[in-house]
């Protein structure tokens, strides 16, 4: 069956560490593939689009990596800052110009 | 801009009753998206627009929900009779373009309990 998954248990994590967060997605070939924030009642927040050609992109203390053979995104978040703390959600396109679904998404905190 | 504008940010309505929620998008933006999100289901698409047609309502749970976008700066999402598994929050966000990378922006949801 096609599906995305993220990390199952929130992350928790002390300030100053590096959080890694996971997308695995299985019987998809999106060419592109998304990441959001969400705050506790608000709406996803765009963060960063990472092509399918492109291995990695960055973005201030971000990073996003795009291994279409393992079907898998990671997403860093270096030098974590309670400010960080919220959900995140990756999304995609099923495929080509199809409609874009999301991820359940990970919970993170940082710890001071 | 102001964004994707979304109302009412809460209804609380009785099992039965018909509830309507409105959005209007971001000027200029030509796709509209209707999603649903929950613990259990996460965020859901319900059905998108381009250019104020409806293109793919598959997600629409069933008969009872109804959408239209009768300009391109207004759409509504209508839920007639209402029960209390339709409990969750509900968003509206807009794009410029196709897909293929577009940044999807989100309204702030409209939080409906069913009781």
């Amino acid at each position: 069956s096609q599906k995305i998954e993220q990390n199952s248990e929130a992350l928790n994590i002390q300030e100053g560490k590096t959080a890694t967060l996971t997308c695995n997605y299985t019987n998809y070939s999106p060419a592109y593939l998304q990441w959001y924030r969400q705050d506790p009642g608000r709406g996803p927040v765009f963060l960063l689009l990472i092509r399918e050609n492109e291995k990695e992109k960055r973005k201030e203390r971000l990073k996003v990596t795009f291994d279409t053979t393992l079907k898998q995104s990671l997403f860093h978040i270096t030098a974590s800052q309670p400010a960080d703390s919220a959900t995140y959600l990756c999304a995609l396109e099923k495929t080509s110009y199809d409609k874009v679904i999301f991820g359940p998404g990970t919970s993170l905190s940082v710890i001071p | 801009d102001a964004g994707v504008i979304q109302s009412p940010r809460h209804e609380v309505t009785e099992m039965g009753q018909e509830v309507t929620l409105r959005c209007k998008p971001i000027s200029g933006h030509d796709y509209l998206f209707w999603y649903r999100q929950t613990m259990m289901r996460g965020l859901e698409l319900l059905i998108y627009f381009n250019n104020n047609v409806p293109i793919d309502d598959s997600g629409m749970p069933e008969d009872r929900f109804s959408a239209k976008m009768p300009n391109a700066s207004f759409s509504t999402l209508k839920i007639q009779p209402s029960e209390p598994r339709d409990s969750a929050v509900y968003f509206c966000a807009s794009s410029l373009g196709r897909f293929s990378g577009n940044t999807i922006y989100f309204g702030e949801g409209s939080w409906l309990t069913v009781v």
